[in-house]
């Protein structure tokens, strides 16, 4: 089945904490890109990748790592995480850079924190 | 500060009748324009694209598009409880894509 996943899906963590969401894909896209969810304001982007080892900063990527080694893997590193970064995180991917708006997304990570 | 701009709603319709999504772009670089439909607690999933001026038809949906005026519109036919979601409208350019907030929607039967 074809599927973007996302790991944890749901984390309680406190501040300055280093964390990692994880995600993977099985559909050997080139694009993956990571958003954040937060209400009234819809999704923005973090940070995106067009391909392995390049990767872009997004809309708000202000306190965000990310890291492409794996054409499938696409983690979004939180290195002391503080309380607005409390949000829904959305891993997603698309075929290649010429579709980057067809995208598949993960289930979604819900990061609180404390 | 490019930007994709939605009703919030919520919409409601009665079951059965057509239901008008509107959105509004800023940026005149957009080249293709995207639905998606998130039903609460899920993630986005897309149900339409339209690259051109015009009309795009899928089934119960279609989705306008008209350059000049920066204004995208998707209508939803026949309306059921299933369409009730949060629909968002999003415009992408290079590598980079904007949302727009989201319009919820809500078909009452």
């Amino acid at each position: 089945e074809a599927q973007v996943t996302q790991n944890p899906r749901y984390l309680i963590t406190v501040t300055g904490k280093k964390l990692t969401v994880t995600c993977s894909q099985n559909m050997n896209h080139e694009y993956m890109s990571w958003y954040r969810q937060d209400p009234g304001l819809g999704l923005r982007q973090i940070y995106y990748s067009m391909n392995v080892e390049v990767t872009d900063k997004g809309d708000v990527p202000e306190g965000y790592k990310v890291s492409r080694k794996e054409k499938r893997n696409f983690p979004l590193i939180l290195e002391s995480p503080s309380p607005n970064q409390t949000s829904l995180y959305f891993c997603a991917s698309s075929v290649d850079r010429s579709n980057t708006g067809e995208l598949f997304f993960g289930e979604g990570s819900r990061l609180t924190v404390l | 500060q490019k930007e994709v701009e939605q009703n919030s709603g919520p919409l409601s319709v009665p079951e059965g009748a057509i239901a008008s999504l509107n959105c509004t772009y800023s940026d005149r670089g957009s080249q293709s324009f995207f639905w998606y439909r998130q039903y609460s607690g899920k993630s986005p999933e897309l149900i339409m694209f339209i690259y051109s001026n015009g009309d795009k038809e899928d089934g119960r949906f279609t989705a306008q598009l008209n350059k000049a005026s920066q204004y995208v519109s998707l209508l939803i036919r026949d309306s059921q409880p299933s369409d009730s979601a949060t629909y968002l409208c999003a415009g992408s350019s290079a590598s980079k894509i904007i949302f727009g907030s989201g319009t919820r929607l809500s078909i009452r039967p």
